[in-house]
């Protein structure tokens, strides 16, 4: 059974620029959820997904969006980018949203410069 | 506002003993709390978790404690192996932030576990 695939694996950008992450959940789950991972502050929550739905959305600027397709594959999409916006970004998916644990991706590595 | 802390940036353990890492959170609105072990360039995998209506589950060498009066977990893990050396995260769900939804965690910033042979 696939795991949580997300595309790319490391990505260099220039500040400024805009970039767009994908990643596809297991087959069958419908729930997704991005998180930010940077040395400083943790694993931070940017949005979840169910149905096509953003069902909740975390304390990041308007620069950071996202969306979910009807395949359940979601992408985000981090647009004027900033030096602080090199992290590791982690997409997560679940059957339903959370209750069971959800199952991560390996991750996005963005660096700005 | 870190709702979700842990105290210890690292832990160092023999193999064979005890493993116990801590959490403590202060919003009482969470009611479901997981933990993740997450290895280098890997994503987080997840362990175990409990809700607030127990105080204690165990899944094989992992145990977690709940005490909801101190707001307080911790993660056990007996014995501790090698394998184990990774990053433990724990984390928090509010079923009701944001509507009814457990699909927002709040983690900690991790605790790194060392299981020396």
């Amino acid at each position: 059974k696939a795991g949580v695939t997300q595309t790319p694996r490391y990505l260099i950008k220039t500040r400024g620029q805009q970039v767009t992450l994908s990643c596809s959940p297991i087959s069958g789950h419908r729930s997704v959820s991005w998180y930010q991972q940077t040395p400083g502050q943790g694993l931070q929550f940017l949005f979840e997904y169910f149905s096509e739905t953003q069902r909740n959305k975390g304390n990041f600027p308007g620069r950071f969006s996202g969306r979910q397709f009807s395949n359940s594959r979601s992408e985000m999409n981090v647009s004027t980018l900033e030096l602080g916006d090199s992290a590791l970004y982690l997409c997560a998916s679940s059957l339903v949203p959370g209750l069971y644990g959800y199952t991560f991706g390996s991750g996005t590595r963005l660096t700005v410069v | 506002d870190q709702q979700v802390k842990q105290n210890s940036p690292s832990l160092s353990v023999q193999e064979g003993r005890i493993s116990i890492l801590n959490c403590d959170y202060t919003n009482s609105m969470f009611d479901y709390f997981l933990w993740y072990k997450k290895y280098p360039a890997e994503g987080p995998t997840f362990l175990i978790s409990i809700s607030s209506i127990k105080d204690k589950n165990e899944d094989g060498r992992f145990t977690v404690f709940l005490n909801k009066s101190a707001k307080h977990l911790s993660l056990h893990i007996v014995p501790s192996q090698p394998g184990d050396s990774a990053v433990y995260f724990c984390a928090a769900a509010d079923p009701n932030a944001g509507g009814t939804s457990y699909g927002k965690l709040t983690f900690g910033q991790g605790t790194i576990l060392t299981v020396h042979p």
